[in-house]
């Protein structure tokens, strides 16, 4: 079964500043997807950004992009010129491609970042 | 508008009572998803179905049943529930399985088991 690690229960940052949030997995497969899912108080899990593991390039959206290392099964998230509307739980997230061992789809979370935005 | 619909959004029961979570989603997504959110937990996967009338286990199904007769619509009922079964409930589409396809999340059910 794959896990997924966020090893910063909280982060805080600076308003204008960058931030990086880390994500570790570990899994046997070699064809899978990776999410940063953002949870704001009102509940809601929005997709930020997602990168195919057969894709090399590193995933960009806006202000948010990633630092996928597929060899060291990491997956960070970095959060360019913050904003107080960026300020949630982020969770990151695992989807198997289902080769070889097929096994249960779904996304497999993270525990979250709560990250805040200081003014 | 489309999208995917959770009700209720709060519920409030008592241990041994059967309490049943409705999901309704417009895409006519054929993969639809129950997740289950608690501190220091994440979100982890309950059930998932493939189309109607095709459901399978996630991660922690015990306690739990699912049904899929139409392809909108995923419910997921608790036959008697217990206190561990609080929670904050979700659920989700997408497209394709095993897919790079994002799942689309409902706003979730807050439920307490008093």
């Amino acid at each position: 079964a794959q896990t997924v690690t966020q090893s910063q229960p909280e982060m805080s940052v600076q308003e204008a500043e960058t931030v990086t949030l880390s994500c570790t997995y570990d899994t046997s497969e070699s064809d899978y997807y990776l999410f940063w899912y953002k949870q704001p108080p009102s509940r809601q899990m929005i997709l930020v950004i997602r990168q195919e593991a057969y894709k090399q390039q590193n995933a960009t959206e806006n202000r948010f992009s990633v630092n996928f290392q597929k060899a060291a099964k990491s997956f960070s998230l970095k959060i360019s010129d913050s904003q107080l509307g960026d300020a949630a739980m982020y969770f990151c997230a695992y989807r198997s491609a289902g080769f070889p061992g097929g096994g249960a789809d779904g996304l497999t979370f993270g525990k979250g970042t709560h990250l805040i935005i200081q003014p | 508008d489309a999208g995917i619909t959770q009700s209720p959004r709060y519920k409030i029961t008592e241990t041994g009572r059967q309490v049943t979570l409705m999901c309704h989603q417009t895409w006519s997504h054929s993969y639809m998803f129950w997740y289950r959110q608690d501190l220091g937990h994440g979100l982890r996967l309950i059930y998932y179905s493939a189309a109607a009338d095709i459901t399978d286990k996630g991660e922690v199904p015990d306690g739990y049943v699912v049904s899929r007769s139409k392809t909108e619509n995923f419910p997921l009922t608790l036959e008697s529930a217990t206190r561990s079964q609080t929670s904050v409930y979700f659920c989700a589409s997408s497209e394709g399985s095993h897919s790079n396809q994002p799942q689309h999340f409902g706003d979730g059910t807050r439920l307490s088991i008093l």
